[in-house]
């Protein structure tokens, strides 16, 4: 089946610096990519749908010029934790569609990306 | 705005009982609900899809049934085991090409 990955699986890092993380389809192009985030004990939350080519969508509340989100092809989307806080600790995950020739469409997930910022 | 519960939050049983986890959703629109379980500190692993038009899926001993009409789904798993312990997440699909909305999980803890 389609496989989607994070890179990194885990991140450390200090406050005020940036995090990049990456998600990739790896054996299908996605035009559509989604960005999550799960604090502890919580569900999963949209944070933004990526669009290959165009800028991000974002939720209400997710602030666009700390999360920066770069789609520049069909199977890469970036995530960019700017200027990264403790509050920013969480379990971000990516998800990317994978549309079948025959007009279904089905959404793999990433193993995601634990970012701790202390 | 879609909204998902899940009932019961959490769930404790003993080896071989066979027990029901309940998904609503408020907007019965959806392009498919989908099942999930997330192990403690990892990411999710699909368990059963249904599609809008479908009524159940089933896969080994588990069964998940979708009422649209009603805004429900049922996971059904049949002789639990240990293994089976984690955290079980629905979510709905709101259209082709959009996200999805998860609901807040249940919590089983399957003893030996």
């Amino acid at each position: 089946g389609a496989v989607v990955s994070q890179h990194p699986s885990r991140v450390i890092c200090k406050s005020g610096t940036s995090v990049k993380i990456e998600c990739r389809s790896l054996d299908f192009q996605a035009t559509t990519m989604f960005w999550y985030r799960q604090f502890p004990k919580q569900s999963l939350m949209l944070m933004a749908t990526s669009n290959e080519g165009s800028k991000a969508t974002y939720e209400q509340g997710v602030e666009k010029d700390k999360f920066l989100i770069n789609h520049a092809s069909l199977t890469l989307s970036t995530l960019t934790v700017t200027s990264a806080h403790p509050e920013d600790s969480s379990f971000y995950i990516c998800s990317a569609d994978d549309r079948l020739l025959a007009g279904e469409e089905t959404q793999y997930f990433g193993p995601g990306t634990r970012l701790l910022v202390l | 705005k879609q909204e998902v519960t899940q009932i019961p939050a959490a769930l404790s049983v003993p080896e071989g009982e066979n027990l029901v986890l309940n998904c609503s959703f408020t907007d019965s629109a959806i392009y498919n609900l989908q099942w999930f379980r997330q192990d403690p500190g990892k990411g999710l692993t699909s368990l059963l899809l249904i599609q809008s038009s479908q009524r159940e899926q089933t896969s080994g001993r588990l069964n998940a049934s979708l009422d649209k009409s009603s805004g429900r789904s049922t996971l059904y798993i049949a002789a639990s085991q240990p293994g089976d312990s984690a955290t079980y997440l629905c979510a709905v699909r709101l259209d082709y090409g959009q996200n999805f909305v998860f609901g807040p999980g249940t919590r089983l803890s399957v003893l030996p």
